[in-house]
């Protein structure tokens, strides 16, 4: 069974950029897995930022973007800010009406 | 605006069954595949369960496969998981989430319900 990679945890510091990465434990991650991301804060209902690997949610600032970089899906923020400390969950459509979720990642902003 | 407001979690027993509800607005229902998304205890999402816009499509997590059942009310708004055989691993908050038929993202979740399976 494939699994969704992503880093447990990240650091970044205010003003700071920070690219997050999703993977596949066999295989590459590609526009056709559609990848899409999340932002989670403890107690809240995940928000989905981007969409289609690249296209940002409405109202989700352009400080957040999406990429495929190398053979992983990337969410890069750039000009981290405070109330970006959050969880980072990207998920990934595996066909069949299938999609998974990375464990996702822990980013701190300090 | 969109909300999806889900009920029918609680406290049931290993081995028991419980359904949940989720009650859409905001939106043309009918028109849009649903989802249902857990995440255990300080623990990550994990994707459950899928329907169609007309509900004649449905999808499953190998997880949950035989034991749970999505369903659908267009005439009501609301998506529906019956959850039978629970286990402590189904303990979790469960989400709804929609989805654009087609699209494979969820871009409206609801608040969530706690289900606890403990004895």
């Amino acid at each position: 069974q494939t699994v969704v990679t992503q880093e447990p945890s990240f650091s970044v510091s205010p003003g700071g950029t920070v690219t997050l990465t999703c993977g596949l434990s066999s295989g590459s991650v590609s526009t056709s897995y559609y990848p899409s991301w999340y932002q989670q804060t403890p107690g809240q209902a995940p928000r989905m930022l981007i969409y289609n690997t690249n296209t940002r949610s409405s109202g989700v600032p352009d400080r957040f973007s999406g990429s495929i970089l190398g053979n992983r899906a990337a969410l890069t923020i750039t000009g981290a800010q405070a109330d970006d400390e959050s969880d980072y969950y990207c998920g990934l459509y595996m066909g069949s009406g299938i999609s998974v979720f990375g464990g996702g990642t822990k980013l701190t902003v300090l | 605006e969109v909300q999806l407001l889900e009920s029918g979690g609680g406290l049931v027993q290993p081995g028991g069954s419980l359904r949940l509800s989720c009650a859409a607005s905001g939106f043309t229902f009918s028109s849009y595949a649903m989802n249902w998304i857990r995440q255990a205890p300080g623990k990550g999402l994990e994707w459950v369960s899928g329907i169609s816009a007309s509900g004649a499509i449905t999808y499953y997590a190998d997880s949950v496969k035989g034991r749970f059942t999505i369903s659908r009310d267009n005439s009501k708004s609301t998506v529906y998981l019956q959850m039978n055989s629970l286990g402590a691993e189904d303990t979790a908050v469960y989400y709804c989430a929609k989805r654009e038929t087609g699209l494979w993202y969820f871009d409206y979740w609801g608040q969530g319900t706690l289900v606890t399976v403990s004895s």
